[in-house]
């Protein structure tokens, strides 16, 4: 069965670092999402990706925030200057067209867990 | 702002009793709802979803249902089994001019005891 893959499933970083968290989405899904979960609280929409361009973004999703489909089967976040509270679960999901019979379910990655030091 | 809110952070259930996980929501333009199901370390995981334009929806074991008018929702689970214990969120999306992204309750930690 098809999946969503992130990677590393770990990171640890050094407060003001840049990092890069990277996803792998189903394949043909045209869908893509980033969301996140500080521990003990809900999960939260960060953005979503349509068309090689983001389509909604979250108060969350501020200007240290950025994502990229570099090729044709990654999907990144980048975060350009890391704070204590950037530290989460993070969690890429993607979902298929609206011509699809479940296109409104959205697949799940199993996250990484971002330390901010 | 809890547009989505599951009350009950944790619940415990015997194995084959029925489990009844609810969910409000504030939003009447929500037009999709879904339960997620996550363990431990992984990610949420897909597990039933209903259309605001119906009232039930059943797939094995899981059955959810929407009450409009109430902007209420469950999920069931019967019979429950120990491997069903894990943290389940409702979700919400909204219709129209959003790309589909999902407004998540807390979750409910649901124990499925022996």
């Amino acid at each position: 069965e098809p999946e969503v893959t992130q990677t590393p499933s770990h990171q640890v970083t050094q407060m003001g670092q840049e990092v890069i968290l990277r996803c792998v989405p189903i394949s043909n899904h045209l869908y893509f999402y980033w969301y996140r979960q500080i521990l003990g609280q809900k999960v939260e929409f960060l953005v979503s990706f349509y068309n090689n361009e983001i389509s909604e973004k979250s108060e969350i999703f501020d200007d240290q925030f950025s994502v990229e489909r570099p090729d044709g089967s990654n999907f990144t976040l980048k975060i350009r200057s890391t704070k204590l509270e950037d530290s989460a679960m993070y969690f890429c999901a993607s979902r298929a067209s609206g011509g699809a019979p479940n296109y409104n379910e959205q697949f799940f990655g199993p996250g990484t867990r971002l330390t901010v030091l | 702002d809890q547009q989505v809110k599951q009350n009950s952070p944790s619940l415990s259930v015997q194995e084959g009793r029925i489990s009844i996980l609810n969910c409000d929501y504030t939003n009447s333009m929500f037009d999709y709802f879904l339960w997620y199901k996550k363990y431990p370390a992984e990610g949420p995981t897909f597990l039933i979803s209903i259309s605001s334009i119906k009232d039930k929806n059943e797939d094995g074991r899981f059955t959810v249902f929407l009450n409009k008018s109430a902007k209420h929702l469950s999920l069931h689970i019967v019979p429950s089994q120990p491997g069903d214990s894990a943290v389940y969120f409702c979700a919400a999306k909204g219709y129209g001019g959003s790309q589909g992204n999902l407004i998540f309750g807390k979750g409910t930690k649901l124990s499925v005891k022996p």
